[in-house]
């Protein structure tokens, strides 16, 4: 069985760049879910996807957008980044209708 | 507000000597609460699920409990390698999401 994978497992952007971070959920697993962690916090959900849309949304503004393709993997994109984007980015996949996420090893995104 | 808060922030614990971890929750319609383990840099590492008051679960030297209102994680006789951080979280109502608390961090020393 393979696991939740993320990439890149570091990026260092700066401020006003985009950037795109991607995920491969675990194998028969059809829900992505994103999360921001940043350092000495829990994670914060950013948002959920499932069938390709968007499901369920946190408190994040517009700029963080993403994807998922019909293999279930997705990508997270954040516009005009920011300072405090500086963060671990989480991906978890679940199945659809089970409330258990596995999580990825995550992406550290610095922003100078 | 749904909320999730831990304690205590750290614990320090000599290899061998038992203590217990508290996530105390205010949901409207509790689903699941969860508890993973994170290693510094990493990913959270699933642990348990619990659904219900009165549940509990075990894993080797970890125990986890649910109450109406909190949980517990015990840990029995800890090894240095238990050294991570706890991370407690609630699934409520109708969406999927994951509300974590802070964490604890556990440092074992041999």
């Amino acid at each position: 069985e393979t696991g939740v994978t993320q990439s890149p497992t570091h990026l260092i952007k700066t401020r006003g760049q985009q950037v795109t971070l991607r995920c491969s959920s675990q194998s028969g697993h059809n829900t992505v879910s994103w999360y921001q962690q940043a350092l000495g916090q829990g994670p914060q959900f950013i948002f959920q996807y499932y069938r390709e849309e968007e499901n369920g949304r946190g408190n994040f503004p517009p700029r963080f957008s993403g994807l998922q393709f019909p293999n279930y993997s997705s990508e997270l994109n954040v516009n005009a980044l920011e300072l405090d984007d500086s963060a671990l980015y989480l991906c978890a996949s679940s199945l659809w209708g089970a409330e258990t996420q596995y999580f990825g090893p995550g992406t550290r995104l610095l922003v100078l | 507000e749904d909320q999730v808060t831990q304690s205590p922030e750290a614990l320090r614990l000599q290899e061998g000597e038992s203590s217990s971890l508290n996530c105390s929750y205010t949901v409207s319609g509790l689903r699941g609460l969860f508890w993973y383990r994170q290693d510094p840099g990493k990913g959270p590492e699933f642990l348990f699920t619990l659904y219900s008051a009165g549940e509990e679960k075990e894993k080797e030297r970890l125990k986890a409990t649910l109450t109406k209102k909190e949980s517990f994680l015990h840990i029995t006789a800890p090894k240095p390698e238990d050294s991570a951080t706890y991370l407690c979280a609630v699934q409520a109502g109708n969406t999927d999401k994951l509300i974590f608390g802070t964490g604890t961090r556990l440092q074992v020393f041999p």
